[in-house]
């Protein structure tokens, strides 16, 4: 069980165009989602928590307007990259809790070009 | 949350138990202690957490020493797939979920 899925896999987009990127928790309902990004040869780095009905809750140093987060259902929350630019390149990859454990999607890779 | 301190990497035999430490020291007395592990890009997967008591599950065991400030994540017959990043977090009381992904342990399973 608790398994979470991420959509798409993989995205190339070019310099100045918009990115969508679903996360959906498939066999429980989540109140709370996380969005992680992850570079080359780094650590996980949380960007945002999700609640299902509220604002996200954003890290320091992340741009909410640039990030934005839906929460719209208990088992879907969205990610859109805006404006993306080569620099947002990277792994990024979300979690759902249940059962007062974070299990994670398997991820979706970012290109800009 | 209290920060913890694994080892860079280490290789292990296929076949044999991997023992992995972590130290935190600073640990609270509501705080988990929580495990995962990356394989090369995908998402982490989690494998066990515990707060005082031992634990063990299909995957692996937990050995959390009685001050609580190190434990070990045993995987007791490790295999190839086993390879990965492995990352021992501590982690809030009940509600407080936040994660804080650390450097990890590079464990190589050689055959």
């Amino acid at each position: 069980g608790a398994v979470v899925s991420q959509h798409p896999s993989w995205v190339i987009c070019k310099s100045g165009t918009s990115v969508k990127i679903e996360c959906r928790s498939l066999d429980f309902q989540a109140t709370t989602m996380f969005w992680y990004r992850q570079f080359p040869k780094q650590s996980l780095m949380l960007m945002a928590t999700s609640n299902e009905g509220s604002k996200a809750t954003y890290e320091q140093g992340v741009e909410k307007d640039k990030f934005l987060i839906n929460h719209a259902s208990l088992t879907l929350s969205t990610l859109t990259v805006t404006s993306a630019h080569p620099e947002d390149s990277s792994f990024y990859i979300c979690s759902a809790i249940t059962q007062d454990t974070q299990y994670f999607g398997p991820g979706t890779r970012l290109t800009v070009l | 949350d209290a920060k913890t301190t694994q080892p860079t990497s280490m290789d292990c035999a296929e076949g044999r138990a991997a023992n992995l430490p972590c130290n935190h020291s600073t640990i609270s007395g509501n705080e988990y202690v929580y495990w995962y592990r990356q394989i090369h890009s995908q998402g982490p997967q989690y494998i066990i957490h515990g707060l005082k008591n031992n634990e063990t599950n299909e995957m692996a065991s937990l050995i959390i020493t009685e001050d609580r400030k190190s434990s070990t994540l045993i995987l007791p017959h490790a295999t190839l797939r086993d390879t990965a990043v492995y990352y021992c977090i501590v982690r809030g009381g009940l509600g407080d979920y936040k994660l804080s992904f650390g450097a990890g342990t590079t464990v190589t399973v050689r055959a």
